[in-house]
């Protein structure tokens, strides 16, 4: 029973552009979100995060947006670069369970081509 | 500030055998999370632990065990090791509970081969 939901394997875009990963759940329960990078044989890069009572929230390049009704979050990166390219999981927390239990998505692999 | 630093980094053992890992999580984090990753599974959450207690849990069988000492450095361990139990192994520290420690640090990971 997969919680969190991360439908496109594998995303590419063209440097300059925006890269739109998007993120699908179905707990009720959840109510903080995060995005985290991971380069391959390193351990994932938190990049930027958003509560519940928030629809949005930017940090530099990065973007997150949430639709509680929808059970859906995407993540913006304008503009994209190479160094951009990594495998995106979105991680999901429920308050009961404390926030330090993370619920994981399957990833998205982003490549930014020139 | 070091990172989140695990040992060893890669590990081969036999089915039946167990096995240790080692965490030392970033200096002043209190609390320390194993996830485990596998390609079939993804990455899936095992235990934490805040001030030498187990707060979480996952889903998994009681063969996976972990524990923190007072210095945070965590453990784990799994009993009777099956080929499924392949996998990386990846710790992760956050400074404190609730809101502030959702944002969880990451190490390399324990490349664990069960042979």
């Amino acid at each position: 029973d997969q919680q969190v939901k991360q439908n496109s394997p594998s995303l590419s875009v063209q440097e300059g552009r925006i890269s739109i990963l998007n993120c699908d759940y179905t707990n009720s329960m959840f109510d903080y979100f995060l995005w985290y990078k991971k380069y391959p044989a390193e351990g994932p890069t938190f990049l930027i995060s958003i509560s519940s009572i928030k629809d949005k929230n930017e940090d530099g390049r990065f973007t997150v947006f949430l639709n509680k009704s929808a059970k859906h979050l995407s993540l913006h990166i304008v503009p994209s670069q190479p160094g951009d390219s990594a495998v995106y999981f979105c991680a999901a927390s429920p308050f009961s369970g404390g926030y330090n239990k993370l619920i994981f998505g399957a990833g998205t692999r982003l490549a930014v081509h020139p | 500030k070091a990172g989140v630093t695990q040992t060893p980094r890669y590990l081969i053992k036999t089915r039946g055998q167990q096995v240790t890992l080692s965490c030392s999580p970033i200096s002043g984090h209190r609390s320390v999370s194993w996830y485990q990753q596998t390609p079939g599974q993804g990455l899936q959450f095992l235990f934490e632990y805040f001030s030498e207690t187990q707060r979480n849990k996952g889903n998994f069988p009681g063969r996976f065990s972990g524990r923190q000492f007072s210095n945070s450095r965590s453990e784990m361990n799994v009993s009777t090791l099956e080929l499924g139990d392949s996998a990386l192994y990846l710790c992760a520290s956050s400074p404190a509970s609730g809101l502030a420690g959702a944002a969880q640090y990451f190490g390399p990971g324990t490349r664990l081969t069960v042979l």
